[in-house]
């Protein structure tokens, strides 16, 4: 069973810019999750879906927004980017047969850097 | 609110030793507790979860964890560590009353087994 899959895997911005980052969740997990991971600031959740709607958000500013399709991709979109955006973004999925006991699947992470 | 602390920045050890990796939490309901870890450059992996029931949980790689309600704790173990364990560990908890996969992440333990 392939894993969750996140592109892209690095990329280089410049302040002002915006960036898309895509999740491919393990087959049949219905919910995806997001997070910030920082040196200074450690894992912070940004936001939840679940069968396209948003369960859940994180305390991030507007600029910072997702949306899932009916296939369970899942996207974030960082709009007027800051130096201080620069971070590991996570995608995780889960299945709801666990209920909400059930564990995360992580990805491997997309590396962005704001010039 | 929510919360997850892990009081130690890095925990060395050497191999063939136990290690303990600590890790306390603050919910207002029942918990779910879980154990991740982390190699360089990846996303999270997986270790274990407690959700009820036995208070001693063992998940992934020889690993251990044990649940402390009336200390608020779930300490990480391992009877005897190899150096193939060092990374960083992260502790996190959700709340059973969240009606989403929400997870508190703890700032991380880095654990370095010397050989």
């Amino acid at each position: 069973k392939a894993g969750v899959t996140q592109t892209p895997r690095y990329l280089i911005k410049t302040r002002g810019q915006q960036v898309t980052l895509s999740c491919s969740p393990i087959s049949g997990h219905r919910s995806v999750s997001w997070y910030q991971q920082t040196p200074g600031q450690g894992l912070q959740f940004l936001f939840e879906y679940f069968s396209e709607t948003q369960r859940n958000k994180g305390n991030f500013p507007g600029r910072f927004s997702g949306r899932q399709f009916s296939n369970s991709r899942s996207e974030m979109n960082v709009s007027t980017l800051e130096l201080g955006d620069s971070a590991l973004y996570l995608c995780a999925s889960s299945s709801n047969r666990q209920g909400r006991s059930g564990e995360l699947f992580f990805g491997e992470g997309s590396r962005l850097t704001v010039l | 609110a929510q919360s997850v602390a892990q009081p130690e920045d890095q925990v060395n050890v050497a191999e063939g030793n136990p290690l303990t990796v600590k890790c306390t939490y603050s919910v207002s309901g029942n918990p779910y507790l879980f154990w991740y870890v982390q190699y360089p450059n990846r996303g999270l992996q997986f270790l274990l979860k407690y959700i009820t029931g036995d208070n001693l949980v063992k998940g992934s790689y020889g690993f251990e964890a044990e649940f402390n309600k009336s200390q608020t704790s779930f300490h990480l173990k391992k009877p005897s560590a190899l150096v193939s364990d060092s990374a960083l560990y992260f502790c996190a908890v959700r709340d059973m009353r969240d009606s989403s996969y929400k997870l508190i992440f703890g700032s991380g333990t880095r654990l370095l087994v010397r050989p």
